[in-house]
């Protein structure tokens, strides 16, 4: 079954450390995206990606950095200038960034810092 | 002004009970509209989408009022197993509204 898969589901950081979220789908879906959700909160937008080797900043981008080398793989790096990273982070993908179609979720990696 | 808005609640209905949302959307080019369940410490998951006309599936209804760039809802004969949030979200945006949390009671 086509689907996007995040890993790891659960992440504990220690403070200055940089951490990578996988996602990788494989519903043939140009656009990708990842949001930041808080407790009691909506879903942020951190970046989002139309094609392979572009991506764009969303709304708290600060902090994150991420890559698009292949279709099927869009991961965040938290850096350790993120000064709050503890947080659900969800990856999102689409048809394209019409997103004409909606949007379908991985089910999320847990971040921690301790 | 945020580009999607939704009343955050909570809704506390009883079971039975008929219970309506709505979410306002800022750009008129949207063509498509959807609606999301976020059950607690889970992925948003596709509810329905909201057609021009209006449509239904089981005890949910949605509805796109253009004019007035809202789009709504209703659920019939709430279940405990309702409980959940909300959160809808329009085409040509990739933001979410907040959500709508919705808690069914015995």
């Amino acid at each position: 079954d086509g689907g996007i898969t995040q890993s790891p589901k659960y992440l504990f950081r220690k403070e200055g450390q940089n951490v990578t979220l996988s996602c990788e789908q494989n519903l043939n879906h140009d656009a990708m995206y990842w949001y930041r959700q808080d407790p009691g909160q909506g879903l942020r937008l951190i970046y989002y990606s139309q094609i392979v080797n572009d991506f764009q900043k969303g709304d708290i981008a600060e902090g994150y950095s991420v890559s698009r080398e292949k279709k099927e793989s869009f991961p965040l790096t938290v850096t350790s200038a993120q000064k709050n990273p503890t947080a659900f982070y969800l990856c999102a993908s689409s048809t394209n960034l019409d997103g004409y179609y909606g949007y379908t979720f991985g089910s999320g990696t847990r971040l921690t810092v301790v | 002004r945020k580009e999607v808005e939704q009343d955050p609640g909570p809704f506390n209905v009883p079971e039975g009970a008929t219970v309506a949302f709505n979410c306002t959307y800022s750009n008129s080019a949207s063509q498509s509209f959807f609606w999301y369940r976020q059950d607690c410490r889970k992925e948003p998951k596709l509810l329905m989408s909201v057609y021009s006309s209006g449509n239904e599936d089981g005890r949910f209804t949605a509805q796109l009022n253009r004019a007035s760039q809202y789009i709504s809802l209703l659920i019939r004969d709430s279940k405990l197993s309702d409980s959940a949030t909300y959160l809808c979200v329009v085409n040509n945006d990739m933001r979410f509204g907040a959500g709508t949390r919705l808690t069914v009671k015995p």
